[in-house]
């Protein structure tokens, strides 16, 4: 089943925080977060295993709560080149070879 | 070390050709990924493969489409008979070999189809 993501869209200021979050009716092994621009590849950002960690890459970051299946980004000062549109991927198997994402949060941020 | 490379970028084929796409992994990965993304929505699995090997092909229709990757060269997703539904962005993704669950996948910059 398809991860629900939220919002599907947000339209920030350079410096503004944003928060983009995933949902799965299911138990979840992991949550893979990627980011792609218009035309391009998908861009692996991190993993989150279950177990709550947070990971951060620059100043973003992401949480995972297991109890509640559902992993959040945030993206803090964001910069002009954060725009793009956010996809979390999830894996049930534990094996992270069989990902279902979601239907993406297009973010752009503004000069 | 070069990424997963993906050919050709874009492809144009009238109703009723097929089409090939190849994907290249990056050095050292055993494992591809073939996704399908229509305009404005996100990545769909379609197969999933090893050398030689089709591990899961859950999410690739039934009839005109199939997957390779054989001993030797890339893998190939082959679409018979397309048809404008067909149009979309193919992404292929290559991850290493492993049975840890915590390996990223790759993707190439992607093949564009357009049926016309």
């Amino acid at each position: 089943q398809q991860p629900v993501q939220s919002p599907q869209a947000v339209i920030l200021r350079e410096g503004e925080d944003a928060v983009i979050n995933c949902s799965s009716s299911k138990a979840l092994y992991s949550v893979h977060w990627y980011r792609q621009k218009h035309g391009e590849a998908p861009v692996f950002l991190m993993i989150l295993l279950k177990g709550g960690e947070q990971k951060g890459h620059e100043k973003i970051s992401a949480s995972f709560n297991e109890k509640k299946q559902q992993s959040s980004l945030y993206l803090t000062a964001s910069q002009l080149s954060y725009s793009g549109t956010y996809f979390c991927g999830t894996d049930r198997s534990g094996s992270a070879r069989q990902l279902t994402f979601g239907s993406g949060t297009q973010l752009t941020v503004l000069p | 070390n070069a990424g997963v490379m993906q050919n050709p970028r874009h492809l144009v084929r009238r109703r009723g050709q097929e089409a090939r796409l190849r994907c290249s992994p990056m050095k050292g990965h055993s494992h591809v990924y073939w996704y399908r993304q229509l305009p404005e929505e996100g990545l769909k699995f379609m197969v999933y493969l090893q050398k030689e090997n089709i591990i899961d092909e859950s999410g690739m229709p039934k009839e005109r489409f199939s997957a390779e990757f054989p001993k030797e060269g890339p893998s190939i997703l082959r679409i018979q008979q397309v048809v404008r539904g067909d149009s979309a962005a193919y992404f292929c993704a290559s991850s290493p070999p492993g049975v840890q669950g915590t390996y990223e996948q790759y993707f190439g910059p992607g093949t564009r189809l357009t049926v016309t």
